[in-house]
């Protein structure tokens, strides 16, 4: 069955580190890849899209990889705030029509 | 710029009942998408449409149905409320599928009783 994992746990680190967050996925082969942030009671925000030729994007302090090989992206974000507290979201089809979610991870940055 | 406005934003139901949630865009995209999000579950596809007068079975459309009649709305009906229909409803839009960002609303919260 098709699969997009993302880390269950929630993940705390400290203002002004680098957080790096995971989206391993299967029975998928991607042309797209996308990741989206959301905040609690409101709907997803557009973070990044990157393609499968594409090996890294980047807006910001923001950086995405795409692995087609290991059926894997990161999501980095460097020099992390406390406003950078969200949920994150991967998500990608198969069909080129309707993005599937991940179950997302949390992310808390601490002063 | 509205973007994309849903109507209801909360709504209790008793179980038998029926309601629409309309979802509106102002953007010209060609395709709107309904999803549901429960905790520990994630976003999950009901229905979606590829443009006017389209309509396509997402990966839990159990319950749901979906018209396009005018390009701007996309409306899901529940025609039989279930307790397990409690949920957060999100619409969204795109100007070219998984190709593009898609836009969110700001959701429905239904709770059927």
């Amino acid at each position: 069955s098709q699969k997009i994992e993302q880390n269950s746990e929630a993940l705390n680190i400290q203002e002004g580190k680098t957080a790096t967050l995971t989206c391993n996925y299967t029975n998928y082969s991607p042309a797209y890849l996308q990741w989206y942030r959301q905040d609690p009671g409101r709907g997803p925000v557009f973070l990044l899209l990157i393609r499968e030729n594409e090996k890294e994007k980047r807006k910001e302090r923001l950086k995405v990889t795409f692995d087609t090989t290991l059926k894997q992206s990161l999501f980095h974000i460097t020099a992390s705030q406390p406003a950078d507290s969200a949920t994150y979201l991967c998500a990608l089809s198969n069909s080129g029509y309707a993005l599937n979610f991940g179950k997302g991870t949390s992310l808390l940055v601490t002063p | 710029n509205a973007g994309v406005t849903q109507t209801p934003k909360f709504r209790v139901l008793k179980t038998g009942q029926s309601m629409t949630l309309l979802c509106a865009q102002d953007m010209n995209h060609e395709y709107m998408y309904w999803y549901r999000q429960d905790p520990g579950m994630g976003l999950r596809l009901i229905h979606y449409s590829v443009g006017e007068g389209t309509t396509a079975k997402g990966e839990v459309p159990d319950g749901y149905n979906v018209s396009r009649l005018k390009k701007q709305n996309f409306l899901l009906g529940l025609e039989s409320a279930a307790p397990s229909q409690t949920s957060v409803y999100f619409c969204a839009s795109s100007h070219s599928g998984v190709e593009s960002e898609a836009f969110f609303g700001q959701g429905t919260r239904l709770t059927v009783v």
